[in-house]
């Protein structure tokens, strides 16, 4: 069993609607990343936190400690949102990060 | 500001060359950080350092070297490349341990 693992795998949506992507881990973690990859292949960090909840405009992220999971929304979402959403945590013994496989996102007008 | 920027972004290499992905950053961060990335799989570890003159190996090392002379550089040295090395390497940097990543924009490597 992976340490970090994404769900949904591939995620289709149409354009307006609720999105949601979880990350759940197995693994005693610092802080949790979030990042989006576009298909061009670059890669933006997103959120990082550590407990509770982060917003950055349609953006919000949870985490909850205890139960080990931690999800990315996106309200309204829109076809520029089209990418893939990596989770990765921040072990908290050393200095790497574990990452997720991702999950890819189209959002269709 | 630039950010992180590596260079080549393509490269074709043949069985047994070897070659230099070079990763800048103009940030003044201490850490940077080599992942390669295969289809479907998540980011892996080859290199880490936390500071000029110090390296450390991630979690798939074999095959690569590095170095680190300066804050700003950090190459990423492939010796008589495999099949297996064919992947996207990024770059990253943070300013510290738990700080946010700064990726570049990915070398797309293939060995024939």
């Amino acid at each position: 069993k992976n340490e970090v693992e994404q769900s949904p795998q591939n995620l289709t949506a149409q354009e307006g609607e609720f999105i949601t992507i979880n990350c759940s881990y197995s693994v005693g973690i610092s802080a949790l990343h979030w990042l989006q990859q576009h298909p061009g292949g670059g890669i933006v960090s997103l959120f990082m936190l550590s407990s509770g909840k982060k917003k950055h405009g349609r953006l919000i992220a949870t985490i909850n400690i205890q139960e080990k999971h931690s999800s990315l929304h996106i309200t309204a979402s829109h076809p520029r949102d089209s990418a893939v959403y990596i989770c990765a945590v921040r072990v908290d013994s050393n200095y790497q990060l574990i990452w997720g496989a991702g999950t890819k996102l189209i959002i269709k007008p | 500001n630039a950010g992180v920027t590596q260079t080549p972004k393509f490269r074709i290499l043949k069985i047994g060359q070897s070659m230099t992905l070079q990763c800048a950053q103009d940030m003044n961060h201490n850490y940077m950080y080599w992942y390669r990335q295969d289809p479907g799989m998540g980011l892996k570890l080859i290199y880490y350092s936390v500071g000029a003159g110090i390296t450390d190996k991630g979690e798939v090392p074999n095959g690569y070297n590095v170095s680190r002379s300066t804050t700003e550089d950090f190459p990423l040295r492939l010796e008589l490349a495999a099949p297996s090395q064919t992947s996207v390497y990024f770059c990253a940097s943070s300013e510290w341990h738990f700080g946010e990543l700064f990726f570049g924009e990915g070398s797309r490597l293939t060995v024939l």
